[in-house]
């Protein structure tokens, strides 16, 4: 089944202790990205990649790390987490940058 | 830059009553356009997009929607809505943002509440 999957599905964790989060696709897509949810926001992008090897900021990049060794493997790193990245996470993947993304489940965090 | 207005934070509309969410966006150009659903603790499913041609769009669950190039509009419609339906309807626009960046820009989303 074509999915992207993401892991942990929620994670509560305390101020500054690093955490990954896992994003995979089995669609050998190109694009992959990463969007936070918050509520009366909307979802805002965090972080993009074009292709292996290849990422860029979003519009809310700050505390985040990506990177991208794989096509299929897209993880978001929060190197010392803080309670306002408290949000749902979801990772996206497509074709290309221009084409309709496919979302995962989400990953519910909770930084204390 | 690009962005995406959904006037209508909350709409409650009775199970049969039609349905109608509006979207509108700010482009220079003509943007691949979407909509989306999300029900209660899920992920985001598309429902429909635009990309060019017919105007008019129709996508999964009954729904579709309209582009009006003059109004800057991708309105979301449903002739008879059921209970299930009761979601949160997020809009969003792909355009051009630099680069070779395509960024997907959402609306700050619609929530549809149905009443039996």
């Amino acid at each position: 089944e074509a999915q992207v999957t993401q892991n942990p599905r929620y994670l509560i964790t305390v101020t500054g202790k690093k955490l990954t989060v896992t994003c995979s696709q089995n669609m050998n897509h190109e694009y992959m990205s990463w969007y936070r949810q918050d509520p009366g926001l909307g979802l805002r992008q965090i972080y993009y990649s074009m292709n292996v090897e290849v990422t860029d900021k979003g519009d809310v990049p700050e505390g985040y790390k990506v990177s991208r060794k794989e096509k299929r493997n897209f993880p978001l790193i929060l190197e010392s987490p803080s309670p306002n990245q408290t949000s749902l996470y979801f990772c996206a993947s497509s074709p290309t940058a221009q084409l309709t993304q496919y979302f995962g489940p989400g990953t519910r965090l909770l930084v204390l | 830059a690009q962005s995406v207005t959904q006037p209508d934070i909350h709409i409650t509309v009775s199970e049969g009553a039609s349905l109608e969410l509006r979207c509108n966006y700010s482009y220079g150009a003509t943007p691949y356009l979407f909509w989306y659903v999300q029900s209660p603790g899920q992920g985001l499913q598309l429902l429909l997009k635009y990309f060019s041609g017919d105007t008019l769009v129709q996508g999964i669950k009954g729904f579709e929607a309209e582009f009006k190039r003059s109004q800057s509009s991708f309105n979301l419609r449903k002739p008879s809505v059921h209970w299930s339906d009761a979601a949160e309807y997020f809009c969003a626009v792909d355009a051009y943002s630099g680069g070779s960046n395509y960024k997907l820009t959402f609306g700050k989303g619609t929530l549809l509440t149905v009443n039996p």
